[in-house]
């Protein structure tokens, strides 16, 4: 069974980091590109950032460019997001996602939630 | 950045009817879209994709059709377990921008 578990949310406040991470198991995560989407409560989905195989291509939204990093330890079987000088609007349940197929999503972790405030 | 435009945000439909969703890009991205059902509580679980092919194990009364700019998600004989927000989402080019989602409800 496919299974996508995140961990590292919690309460930070503005301008401040946390570092998410994402296990996965029940496929070989390293065949597979990975990426993370965001959901803010009571909103829809925004992605977020985009790995490829061997790390060789990384994407970002714009929201997150230069704040956000995203890497994999494929040892491990682990994806991360490291998240830097976080925002309120940076506040929402990040899921750990992944698919046969690069850029659309068929495997969602649970998520992890993050809640930026003072 | 490619934007993604749903129509309507929202709608109420009875048991059996025919429901159609909408979602415009702000630029071609040829079939490269796919649609999600979120039910609430729950992640998002994949329906179709490449516009119109249905993933394994979706029931037959959802479908996809359209390419280029204009695609649309069918809901043939709408059902009670059918309750959720529907998401079309672009894989033609990064950022992989969703659109803004329909929640459709039961009349």
């Amino acid at each position: 069974e496919v299974q996508l578990v995140e961990s590292g949310g919690g309460l930070v406040q503005p301008g401040g980091s946390l570092r998410l991470s994402c296990v996965a198991s029940g496929f070989t995560s390293s065949s597979y590109s990975m990426s993370w989407v965001r959901q803010a409560p009571g909103k829809g989905l925004e992605w977020v950032s985009y790995i490829s195989t061997s790390s060789s291509t990384i994407y970002y939204a714009d929201s997150v460019k230069g704040r956000f990093t995203i890497s994999r330890d494929d040892a491990k079987n682990s994806l991360y997001l490291q998240m830097n000088s976080l925002r309120d609007e940076d506040t929402a349940v990040y899921h750990c996602v992944s698919g046969p197929v690069q850029y659309y999503f068929d495997f969602w972790g649970q998520g992890t939630l993050v809640t930026v405030s003072s | 950045d490619i934007q993604m435009t749903q129509s309507p945000s929202s709608l109420s439909a009875s048991v059996g009817d025919r429901v159609t969703i909408t979602c415009r890009a702000s630029q071609g991205i040829r079939n490269y879209l796919v649609w999600y059902q979120q039910k609430p509580g729950k992640v998002p679980k994949l329906l179709i994709y490449a516009a119109s092919t249905l993933q394994s194990g979706v029931p037959s009364r959802f479908s996809g059709s359209g390419s280029g700019t204009d695609f649309t998600l069918t809901i043939s004989s709408l059902q009670p377990e059918d309750v959720a927000t529907y998401y079309c989402q672009q894989y033609d080019s990064a950022p992989y921008t969703f659109g803004q989602g329909t929640k459709l409800e039961i009349k």
